[in-house]
Formats: C-alpha cells, structure tokens, sequence
C-alpha cells in the first residue's frame, strides 16, 4: 500500500500567517492527491482536488501544489475559522485509498 | 442537493454483527463509486472500503478482510457495510462518501466530493 506522510503533524500559527503543510507519498502517485479540513465533530470537507484544483466554494486563499510524491497544502493567510485538523489522501491505488495522518492547525 | 445520510450505528459487544445504511439524496448513484470511511475517537482517518458503480469491483482495508461487506443498491439509491465479528478496535464513526471522478474514463482521478455525517459505532462488552 502507498503511506502517506504529513507533516508538521501539529502546528500553531496566529491569524494573518502564511501556513503549509507537506504530505509525501511512499511512491509516485502523479497528482492523485486530495486535501481535506475536518472541524471538531464535523465531516471532513474538500479544499483541493487533484493536487492543485480548488474545490468550489473554498476560499482562495487555500492552493495546492506539487506532483509524484511531494506535496503541499498552503494556507496564504491565516483566519481564525481554518482552526481545524487537515488531512491528504492519495486516491492513485484505488484499491487501497490511504489518508495522511493529519496536521491540527491552532490559531 | 446531494445528501448522504447514515444509519445503523450503535453499541455491540465484541464479536457481534451490526450493518450500517447509507441513504442517498440528490445523485444519480450508479453513477459513482462509493466508499466508507472512518475514524476512531481522537485519530486520524482511515478508508474502509470502496465499491464500483455497479458492485462488480469492491476492495477494502487489510484490517477489515473477511469480516466487512460493502454493498449497494442502486434502485434504492442506498450503500450499506455490514460488519461481523466486530473488534473493540472498530470502534468509530464510520463515513459513507461519493468517489467523483475528475479524470477520463480510462485515466480517472478520483477523490470523496460528498460525506455523510457519520454514524457512531461502538464495540464494548
């Protein structure tokens, strides 16, 4: 199975901040990569979609980059609401989608 | 407005059975695949199981193996997992998503556009 690596896995910014979290994948899944955000109690939403599309609805100020096995999610100024834990998920092997293990993102 | 909606969760003891519904609301479903997903109280997620728009394909986690079962039925527009001979470990909130495919038919690129809101199951003597 493909892993699926994130980090930082926690991390404490203040509002107005440039934030990014990285995800690696144990090998080239091209840009089979999505980004989650999952507030306390809630269903995860989707951010991006194929590594860099950004899901309608979600403001600009989320984008995401990269290709193969390194990727970036990046957060280009912190609100108070984007207090949430973040995940990526790599949907390359569909016969066995792998999550990241999440970065809890404090304001 | 697509709407997934869970049921079925609940209190079992180790070693017992329990199916969780999800109902459909808004899309056409044999349209896509669909999967569950769940995630432990204070961890992570972790994808369960996926099944093709017609149920001729289904893969699911390695922990899972033998005991879940992912189905559909797409003339009642509803997904179900039945699990048995249920751990302690399977203790969570289990998800069903839609799988949207943004690619081609022969190249697709999948990822969960919709979740449900999720149904608790816990397993505990």
């Amino acid at each position: 199975d493909i892993q699926m690596t994130q980090s930082p896995s926690s991390l404490s910014a203040s509002v107005g901040d440039r934030v990014t979290i990285t995800c690696r994948a144990s090998q080239s899944i091209s840009t089979h990569l999505t980004w989650y955000q999952q507030k306390l109690g809630e269903a995860p939403k989707v951010l991006i979609f194929a590594a860099s599309s950004l899901q309608s609805g979600v403001p600009p100020r989320f984008s995401g980059s990269g290709s193969g096995t390194d990727f970036t999610l990046t957060i280009s100024s912190l609100q108070p609401e984007d207090s949430a834990t973040y995940y990526c998920q790599q949907t390359y092997n569909i016969r066995a989608l792998t999550f990241g293990g999440g970065t809890k993102v404090e304001i | 407005e697509v709407q997934l909606v869970e049921s079925g969760g609940g209190l079992v003891q180790p070693g017992g059975s329990l199916t969780l519904s999800c109902a459909t609301y808004g899309l056409t479903l044999s349209n896509y695949w669909m999967s569950w997903v769940r995630q432990a109280p204070g961890k992570g997620l972790e994808w369960v199981a996926s099944i093709k728009q017609d149920g001729g394909e289904e893969y699911s986690v390695d922990s899972v193996k033998g005991r879940f079962t992912i189905s559909r039925d797409n003339a009642k527009n509803s997904l179900s997992l039945q699990m048995n001979n249920l751990r302690v470990e399977d203790t969570a909130v289990y998800y069903c998503a839609r799988q949207r495919n943004v690619g081609t038919y022969y190249s697709p690129l999948y990822y969960l556009d919709y979740w449900g809101q999720g149904a608790l199951v816990t397993v505990s003597s």
